[in-house]
C-alpha cells in the first residue's frame, strides 16, 4: 500500500489564483481530512470527510472548498488564493472506529 | 474546542539522554496516541494507547495513557540524533470524528 499522498510537494501560486491540492489514500478508509500547519505551529483542521459524498468544515474552512466524491480521493480547492493561505498542507485518512490518522507527505504552499 | 497542553514546548538534551514530555487535557478521552514529525514531512504515528494506566513500547519509546485519562506521557530512553522532531500527542473520543492535537514538543538532540 501505498497509503496516502499528496501532490504536488511544493507549489508557488499568486494571489487570486486558484488551484486543487490532491490526496489519495489506498487503504479504504472512509474518514478523511485536511489539515494545514504555519511555521512552528501546531495542525488545524480545515475540511473532513466520514465517506463519499459527506464533508464538512473543521476549525479553519475559509477560503477552501472540498469534495468527496470517490472512498480514496478527497481533492481541496482554494479560490482566490491570499497570503495568508501560504502553509503546509496536510491530508491524512483513518478506519471509522480507530482515531489512528495516517499522513500524507504534505504540500508546501507559498502565496506571493 | 479541547485543548491539550504539551510540555515541554523545546528540549535541547545530549545525545544518550533520556527523555520525557507529557500531555494534559480538560476532557477525559479514549485514545492517547503519539505522532513524531521530521522536517519537511508528515506526522508518523508512533504508539497509540487505548486503556487508561496501559503501557506500551515501541523500541526505545515508552508512553503511558493516564489513570484520570486526562493525560499521556511519551519517555525517550538513550536518544540519538535521529530523534530530533516534533513530537505531538492526540486525543480521540469513541464516536468522534475527530482528534484533537496537542500543541507539540520539538527535540533538539546534540551529538
Amino acid at each position: 500500500n501505498a497509503g496516502v499522498t499528496q501532490t504536488p510537494k511544493f507549489h508557488i501560486l499568486k494571489i487570486g489564483q486558484s488551484m486543487t491540492l490532491q490526496c489519495t489514500q489506498d487503504m479504504n478508509h472512509n474518514y478523511m481530512y485536511w489539515y494545514r500547519q504555519d511555521p512552528g505551529m501546531g495542525l488545524k483542521l480545515i475540511y473532513y470527510s466520514v465517506g463519499a459524498g459527506i464533508t464538512d468544515k473543521g476549525e479553519v474552512p475559509n477560503g477552501y472548498n472540498v469534495s468527496r466524491s470517490t472512498t480514496e480521493d478527497f481533492p481541496l480547492r482554494l479560490e482566490l488564493a491570499a497570503p495568508s493561505q501560504t502553509s503546509v498542507y496536510f491530508c491524512a485518512s483513518r478506519q471509522g472506529w480507530t482515531g489512528e490518522q495516517y499522513f500524507g507527505p504534505g504540500t508546501r504552499l507559498t502565496v506571493t | 474546542g479541547q485543548q491539550l497542553n504539551q510540555s515541554p514546548q523545546s528540549m535541547f538534551i545530549q545525545e544518550g539522554e533520556d527523555v520525557s514530555m507529557n500531555c494534559t487535557s480538560s476532557s477525559i478521552f479514549n485514545t492517547w496516541l503519539w505522532y513524531k514529525q521530521e522536517p519537511g514531512e508528515g506526522p508518523v504515528l508512533l504508539i497509540a494507547l487505548y486503556k487508561a494506566g496501559e503501557l506500551t513500547s515501541n523500541g526505545r519509546l515508552t508512553a503511558q495513557f493516564g489513570i484520570t485519562r486526562k493525560d499521556s506521557f511519551l519517555n525517550i530512553s538513550a536518544s540519538i540524533p535521529s530523534d530530533v522532531g516534533i513530537y505531538f500527542c492526540a486525543g480521540f473520543i469513541t464516536g468522534a470524528n475527530n482528534l484533537f492535537f496537542g500543541t507539540g514538543t520539538r527535540l533538539t538532540v546534540i551529538p
